[in-house]
Formats: C-alpha cells, sequence, structure tokens
C-alpha cells in the first residue's frame, strides 16, 4: 500500500531564517506530487505541484520554492522565511493520469510557526 | 466568484443520527471530479468520496454517501449513523479538466457529533 511520509511534524522559526520541508511517498512509482499551505480554520492552497523530476509548477508567487530531486521526494524551501509564511504545511500525492480528476492523499503535515 | 462554496461553518449531530453537509459548486467546464475530504483535530486529510461529473450514480462509500444534483451544481455529503469519531473539519473540493492539477478546495464545515 502507499504511504506519504512529511517531516518534521512541527517546526518553529525565527523570522528570515531558511526553511527545508521534506515529503516523501512510499508504494507508488511516477505520483503527481503537491504541497499545500492552510492557514489556521481556513482551506488550502495549492502551492506547487510536480508531475515529474524536476518539473515544478507553482501557483502562487512566493518566497517559497519546491524542488523534486527524486521521484517520490518533493522538498518545500524557503531561503529568508517571512511571518507570513506560518501555517500548515500538507504534501499530497496522486496517480498519473486518469484525466487528472482523480484523488489526492495527504500526508500528516507540518506545522510551522514563524517567530 | 467562489468556486466552491461550504456554507455551514459548523454543524451539531446527535450521535447515530444522519447528518448532511452542503456543498455548492460553479464550474463551466463539463468534465470535472468533486471530492469530500475530512480533516480531524490531528491535522492529516483523509479522501472520503469522489462523484465524477459524468457519474450516472451518487457516490458510496460506507457510510458515506454524496447527493450529487449536476443541475444545481450541488454534491452534499451525508453521513449515517454519526459517531463520535466523525467530529472534524469537513471540506468539499473540485478539480477541473481545464485547471490542470489545480484542486479548488471550500472553506470547510466543522462537525461536532454529541454523545
Amino acid at each position: 500500500s502507499q504511504t506519504i511520509h512529511q517531516w518534521p511534524a512541527t517546526l518553529v522559526q525565527p523570522v528570515g531564517s531558511p526553511l527545508s520541508l521534506e515529503c516523501t511517498v512510499e508504494g507508488t512509482s511516477n505520483p503527481n506530487l503537491y504541497w499545500y499551505r492552510q492557514a489556521a480554520g481556513r482551506g488550502l492552497q495549492l502551492l506547487f505541484y510536480s508531475v515529474g523530476i524536476g518539473q515544478i509548477s507553482s501557483e502562487v508567487p512566493q518566497n517559497l520554492s519546491a524542488s523534486r530531486p527524486q521521484d517520490r521526494q518533493f522538498i518545500l524551501s524557503s531561503k529568508k522565511l517571512l511571518l507570513s509564511d506560518s501555517g500548515f504545511y500538507l504534501c499530497a500525492w496522486s496517480v498519473q493520469g486518469l484525466a487528472g480528476l482523480n484523488e489526492q492523499f495527504f500526508g500528516p503535515g507540518t506545522r510551522l510557526t514563524v517567530l | 466568484a467562489q468556486k466552491i462554496t461550504q456554507t455551514q461553518p459548523g454543524m451539531f449531530v446527535q450521535e447515530k443520527e444522519a447528518v448532511t453537509l452542503d456543498c455548492t459548486y460553479d464550474t463551466s467546464d463539463p468534465s470535472y471530479g468533486l471530492f469530500w475530504y475530512k480533516q480531524p483535530s490531528s491535522g492529516e486529510m483523509i479522501f472520503l468520496i469522489y462523484q465524477g461529473s459524468y457519474d450516472q450514480q451518487n457516490a458510496t462509500e460506507g457510510r458515506y454517501s454524496l447527493n450529487f444534483q449536476k443541475a444545481r451544481k450541488s454534491a452534499n455529503l451525508v453521513i449515517s449513523a454519526s459517531q463520535l469519531g466523525d467530529s472534524a473539519m469537513y471540506f468539499c473540493a473540485m478539480r477541473e479538466r481545464t485547471g490542470g492539477f489545480k484542486t479548488i478546495f471550500g472553506a470547510g464545515t466543522r462537525l461536532f457529533v454529541k454523545a
């Protein structure tokens, strides 16, 4: 069966510090991968998605970036965190194909607090 | 305009009773998918049920069913025989074929199940 891992689970970082959140998927090959952010009490906002190694699409301009160095690894980064980067970050995967209308499966999330 | 609207910020239901969570959507794309996710206090997003725009029958998954009324553009989630563990946030979401990989989420409904 497929599983998706995220770490760390929680993170407290000072403003201006760098960020690296990691997501890995097991039990599937060539998945679509996604990064979402959820502000407190709000819905999800898609930040990045990837259909393959090295292929990253950005949905929202910001000081965050994403990379996919391996098929089942997705990394969210920032060189300098802002207070507004605080939130709950969720990684998700979906099966390639199926006309893109298939469901996504989410990881456990990382709660980031920028102070 | 809002693509996904969930008009109930909070709902209460008695244990063992059924509850309907409302969701309306807006799209001009004839090909789309509708999803419901559950988010317990732990934060993870759990996929519940999927309805395709061309599906003739309403989707069902165990105690979850989706009341799909295409002409009204509504996709309400029905939870039968509510359990205490059903207390969570519930998100309605949509993906349009022309939208690529972007999943649009509603603001969510918080469900409280009373013993």
